[in-house]
């Protein structure tokens, strides 16, 4: 089964503070994404990958960056975290080589709380 | 107007009943549908994917509509366990940056 995992369930932290939101996927899968999620908004892409070292704007980039140094890791920082930046964060990735009809498996998902 | 559309529910049925969501989604070229369920404070995953000719799977089944550019999910003889949000999905082209989601349809399935 594919694993994807996310490195904090549940994290609080306070306006100005740098936030790192960890993934880790061990399927080899070349895309990888970061959703947020919000009540009556459904899932927004804020950013993915679609390789190592390979990265694309989604939605809702402002205030987010990324890295992906390697295959397996995807991260989601928050360089100033501010409290319009509260929300379920949700990782994950996809195996691009079964075209449209690649799954797209999740990690359970990281809730922030910005105080 | 959004890109997909869902009617955000929530959808409050007996045991047994049969229940129908439809999703409307805006780009014509759109290529792939698919349903996810989101259960409470749990990722999303795949419950199947929409195709031309519709399928069904078990009590699911799922259709597509291209003319009108919606797809829809009945379930047959609902249980408490399809308690859970249901996400649709549509991809616009061979990109993942063209995937979006739906804001979800609720349902609850009551005793």
């Amino acid at each position: 089964d594919v694993k994807v995992t996310q490195s904090s369930r549940y994290l609080v932290k306070r306006t100005g503070e740098k936030v790192f939101l960890e993934c880790v996927q061990d399927m080899d899968h070349e895309n990888m994404f970061w959703y947020r999620q919000d009540p009556g908004l459904g899932l927004r892409l804020i950013y993915f990958s679609y390789d190592v070292k390979m990265k694309e704007k989604g939605d809702i980039p402002e205030g987010y960056s990324v890295s992906r140094e390697k295959k397996e890791r995807f991260s989601l920082i928050l360089e100033s975290a501010s409290t319009n930046q509260t929300s379920m964060y949700l990782c994950a990735s996809r195996d691009p080589g079964q075209g449209n009809t690649g799954e797209l498996f999740f990690g359970e998902g990281s809730r922030l709380t910005v105080l | 107007r959004k890109e997909v559309e869902q009617d955000p529910g929530p959808f409050n049925v007996p045991e047994g009943a049969t229940v129908a969501f439809n999703c409307t989604y805006s780009n014509s070229a759109s290529q792939s549908f698919f349903w996810y369920r989101q259960d409470c404070r749990k990722e999303p995953k795949l419950l199947m994917s929409v195709y031309s000719s519709g399928n069904e799977d078990g009590r699911f089944t799922a259709q597509l509509n291209r003319a009108s550019q919606y797809i829809s999910l009945l379930i047959r003889d609902s249980k408490l366990s399809d308690s859970a949000t249901y996400l649709c999905v549509v991809i616009s082209s061979g990109s993942a940056r063209q995937l979006t989601f739906g804001s979800g349809t609720q349902l609850t399935v009551l005793p």
